[in-house]
């Protein structure tokens, strides 16, 4: 199995500022996906960060508001910029190791 | 966009009873998967059933899958107060590995 860590586990953020979300594997895989749950409702897919390449992202999402960075096989990185309070949610990243597997997510809230 | 459509959206059972979740989707797949997701916390995978796999077994958890009427269904049987969860339908896309397409969610709450 994958076992999957974020960073920071939980913030609380002020409107306008950035946060950096850290996501490591302790397997090499290939793709990372970021996913996004707004409160009481299902997850969304953000974008897949590619190791060696831009990330691709998915409809309703741009690289402004949220860049992502893959520098190597077990590490990724999502920033949420200039967060508003709509940007509350948890964010967790997932990888593909024979199954699909799920960090524990990142639990943003922003006042 | 999300194409999972999950019913009903909140279940309260009995400890020992079995519940029923159901899941539809709207267009072709790899596969599709079934998630349980305690108080907003990471989600853990429960069972994988492939597009040319019509049922599945995985302790006292039973998917059905029918691709012609693009739904599956997620049975618990003999639940616990501990399956207490939300749990989420996704679904995988032929050309798109690893992206998944999430349903809404049923809430499944077992009353001890």
């Amino acid at each position: 199995s994958a076992v999957i860590s974020q960073k920071p586990s939980r913030d609380i953020c002020q409107r306008g500022t950035s946060l950096t979300i850290q996501c490591q594997v302790d397997s090499q895989v290939t793709m990372m996906f970021w996913y996004r749950q707004q409160p009481g409702q299902s997850l969304t897919l953000i974008a897949t960060a590619n190791q060696g390449s831009e990330a691709t992202y998915e409809s309703g999402f741009v690289i402004d508001k949220f860049p992502i960075s893959r520098p190597n096989l077990t590490f990724s990185t999502l920033t949420v910029s200039n967060m508003s309070p709509e940007d509350s949610s948890i964010y967790l990243c997932s990888v593909v190791w024979h199954t699909q597997y799920f960090g524990p997510g990142t639990r943003l809230t922003v006042l | 966009s999300q194409q999972g459509e999950e019913d009903p959206q909140a279940l309260s059972i009995q400890e020992g009873e079995n519940a029923t979740m159901n899941c539809s989707y709207k267009t072709s797949i790899n596969n599709l998967q079934w998630y349980r997701q305690n108080s907003g916390r990471g989600l853990v995978h429960l069972i994988l059933i492939r597009s040319n796999e019509r049922e599945k077994h995985s302790g006292r958890l039973r998917v059905t899958l029918d691709t012609s009427k693009k739904s599956s269904s997620l049975l618990i049987t003999a639940s616990r107060a501990a399956d207490t969860a939300s749990y989420f339908c996704a679904t995988e896309a032929p050309s798109n590995t690893g992206k998944l397409i999430f349903g809404q969610g049923t809430t499944l709450q077992v009353k001890p």
